[in-house]
């Protein structure tokens, strides 16, 4: 079984919409959450960072972590077109080294 | 402020040619490096870590090896390239807390 499972997607809305993106994790001892975007070609970066379960809210953008069902959500309210690029969750336990999701592909249709 | 460097951008390259990615950071000093391979619907897969001078952690077994002569410099190898290499490499960095990884914009590498 895989660490972090994402639904690759693709996933098209229209402008405005809002975005749901999941991943499940399989490890109870995952406690570090992240959300990382990555433009074609380019490296990712860094979206979201949360700690335990809970909702973090950053401008358009909410994080979501439900350890009881070790579930991962990020939603994105009144998308734009700049918001088209690939998704990717990751966690971690500890010290130890990120676990990445495959990412979902975004795209945002003006 | 950090800043992570990572060339060339794109490389195309016969099997069996050695191979070098560099990776310099700077702004920071005693940073965890990091290797990762991503190939298309397969997500990142960590090749190597490094939390040190000289000390590297390999990840999984395969062609490459890594490197890291200086504090924030991290080097990928391969004496000879397989098709199999081919893929979109990138190198992260984080600090001692591993808050959250810092990619460069990596190298497309193509073995033809």
């Amino acid at each position: 079984q895989k660490e972090v499972e994402q639904d690759p997607g693709p996933l098209s809305v229209p402008e405005g919409a809002i975005v749901s993106l999941n991943c499940t994790y399989s490890n109870s001892a995952f406690q570090y959450f992240m959300w990382y975007r990555q433009y074609s070609r380019k490296g990712p970066e860094l979206l979201m960072y949360t700690y335990s379960s809970g909702n973090k809210e950053d401008g358009r953008f909410t994080a979501q972590v439900d350890k009881s069902s070790k579930y991962i959500s990020l939603f994105i309210r009144d998308s734009q077109p700049s918001d088209s690029a690939t998704y990717l969750c990751a966690t971690r336990s500890g010290a130890n080294n990120l676990f990445f999701g495959t990412g979902t592909r975004l795209t945002v249709i003006p | 402020s950090q800043t992570i460097h990572q060339w060339p951008a794109t490389l195309v390259q016969p099997v069996g040619s050695p191979l070098s990615l560099e990776c310099t950071v700077e702004g920071t000093s005693n940073p965890n490096l990091y290797w990762y391979r991503q190939a298309a619907g397969r997500g990142l897969q960590l090749l190597f870590y490094s939390v040190g001078i000289g000390q590297i952690s390999s990840e999984v077994p395969q062609n490459l090896s890594a490197s890291r002569p200086q504090d924030r410099q991290f080097i990928l190898s391969s004496k000879k390239l397989l098709l199999s290499d081919s893929g979109f490499y990138l190198c992260a960095w984080s600090d001692q807390s591993n808050y959250g990884y810092t990619f460069g914009s990596g190298t497309r590498l193509t073995v033809v």
